[in-house]
């Protein structure tokens, strides 16, 4: 099980304002990093997977990029919007094990209007 | 229509009760995974698959068992249900197939039981 801490734990934005959060994990044994977006009362969706050190990953509005040598990884929202509201979880894997991935407590954005 | 589909949505139960979540997916995955989620907590692996015949406990198994009766369909069982296994339960598949230097399991999720055991 690896130690994974996600922070802040929660922030309030205005719409329009850009933000990022980030994930630290351990960087012995890396295999890969998973983004998921977890809107309340919704189920986890896949974001982004990252692999390779100095990874950069976009789509739409949000960007992640990737550290492997340091053990972290950054998520971007550019220009925030209240459909953004929503708990960002990050989960490495170790070894070879790909399908084992180890869930932070995630960041809870909020977007006010 | 939802790829993966988790029965019941709700239940509240009593203590000592057996209970059983159920899971299904339409996405041939031949990978499914059961975790639970507490509040201040992550996402934590209680069983996975990787095939009908391939079982393996996650990181908290214990007071929980599974059964693969189909590679569409993956259960969870709590025997003896208590009161610290409230909690929302997810399901969630993936795909083994490589796509080519590294592999991935990116994970789709099922919308989650919500369990409460009193």
């Amino acid at each position: 099980i690896l130690n994974v801490e996600q922070s802040p734990q929660s922030l309030h934005v205005q719409e329009g304002d850009s933000t990022n959060f980030t994930c630290s994990f351990p960087s012995s044994n890396f295999y890969a990093l998973h983004w998921y977006r977890w809107e309340t009362a919704k189920s986890p969706e896949a974001l982004f997977v990252m692999t390779l050190n100095g990874d950069e990953k976009k789509k739409g509005r949000i960007s992640a990029t990737l550290n492997t040598k340091e053990g972290y990884s950054y998520l971007y929202i550019k220009g925030s919007q209240p459909e953004d509201s929503a708990t960002y979880l990050c989960a490495p894997s170790a070894g070879a094990g790909s399908y084992q991935l180890t869930f932070g407590k995630g960041t809870k954005l909020s977007v006010i209007p | 229509d939802a790829d993966v589909t988790q029965t019941p949505r709700n239940r509240i139960t009593k203590t000592g009760k057996r209970i059983m979540l159920e899971c299904s997916q339409t996405k041939g995955h031949d990978r499914m995974y059961w975790y639970r989620q507490d509040p201040g907590l992550g996402l934590r692996l209680i069983y996975y698959s990787f095939d009908v015949k391939d079982i393996n406990k996650g990181e908290i198994s214990d007071g929980y068992s599974v059964s693969r009766q189909a590679q569409a369909k993956f259960s969870l069982s709590l025997e003896s249900a208590i009161p610290n296994q409230t909690a929302l339960y997810f399901c969630a598949t993936s795909d083994s197939v490589n796509r080519g230097e590294r592999s991935t399991d990116t994970q789709y999720f099922g919308p989650g039981t919500r369990l409460t055991v009193l």
